[in-house]
C-alpha cells in the first residue's frame, strides 16, 4: 500500500536556523497539508496546499512558515528563523481529494528541537 | 468556532470489557467525522468515518448531532487495542482536519 513518506525523522537545529521538512505524498493524490503537534497538545492544522498554491492556512502559519511543490513530487515546509516554541512533531498528510470519501493519508512525523 | 473535545486523556479498562471513546464537536454545518488512531511508534491511521457506518477492528462509532457526540464504541476490549485515538472534523472545501486532545486507551490484561 502506498504511503506518506517524510524525512528526516528528527531534526535538531539551533534557534534563528532555516530548517526544511521534507515530505513524499502518495502519487496520485492532490491534496496536501501540513500539521504539528507540540508535545502533550493536540494535532493542529497548519496549512493546506492544492493546485500549486495554499488553499488555507491556520494562524499559526506566519510569514516564518512557507509550502512548496518544487518538483510534482515532494512537499517541504519551511520554516525561516525557527524559535524554541516551533519544537514540535510535523506531520504531513495527503488525499486524493477535499472530501472525506477521500481520506488524508498521514506519514511518520518529523520530530523537530530546537535549542 | 469549530472544536472537537475528547473529555478523557486516558482511558485504562481491562481485556474483555466495554470501551467507549467521548468526543463532542462544535460545528456550524453538517460534520464530516472522523477516529484515527496511533499506535505505538506508528503513523496516524484513518479507523473510521461516520459517513460510512462500518465496524473497524470491532469499533463502531455514531453520529449523534442531538447530543453533537461521536462516541468511539466497542464491546470487548483486546489488548492490541491499546493506542491513542483522536477524534477528528473535516472542515471546510480544503479538507483540513481539526483534532480533538486524543484520548489514549489502556487495555490490561
Amino acid at each position: 500500500e502506498p504511503e506518506v513518506t517524510q524525512t528526516p525523522s528528527h531534526q535538531v537545529t539551533q534557534m534563528g536556523q532555516e530548517v526544511i521538512l521534507r515530505c513524499v505524498p502518495i502519487s496520485n493524490h492532490l491534496y496536501f497539508y501540513w500539521y504539528r503537534q507540540i508535545l502533550g497538545q493536540k494535532v493542529e492544522f497548519l496549512v493546506s496546499f492544492y493546485n500549486n498554491e495554499i488553499s488555507e492556512k491556520s494562524e499559526i502559519f506566519d510569514d516564518q512558515f512557507s509550502v512548496e511543490r518544487p518538483d510534482g513530487s515532494n512537499f517541504t515546509l519551511k520554516i525561516r528563523s525557527t524559535k524554541l516554541e516551533d519544537s514540535a512533531m510535523y506531520f504531513c498528510a495527503s488525499g486524493r481529494t477535499e472530501y472525506s470519501n477521500q481520506p488524508q493519508h498521514f506519514g511518520d512525523g518529523t520530530r523537530l528541537s530546537i535549542l | 468556532a469549530q472544536r472537537v473535545t475528547q473529555p478523557e486523556k486516558l482511558l485504562s479498562v481491562f481485556k474483555g470489557a466495554p470501551v467507549e471513546l467521548k468526543c463532542n464537536y462544535s460545528y456550524s454545518g453538517s460534520p464530516e467525522l472522523f477516529w484515527y488512531v496511533q499506535y505505538s511508534r506508528q503513523r496516524l491511521q484513518l479507523l473510521l468515518r461516520h459517513i460510512s457506518r462500518e465496524s473497524i477492528k470491532g469499533f463502531t462509532a455514531d453520529l449523534n448531532k442531538g447530543e453533537t457526540s461521536f462516541h468511539l464504541k466497542k464491546p470487548f476490549a483486546q489488548e492490541e487495542d491499546s493506542a491513542m485515538y483522536y477524534c477528528a472534523l473535516s472542515h471546510s472545501n480544503t479538507g483540513k482536519l481539526i483534532f480533538g486532545q486524543g484520548t489514549t486507551l489502556q487495555v490490561k490484561p
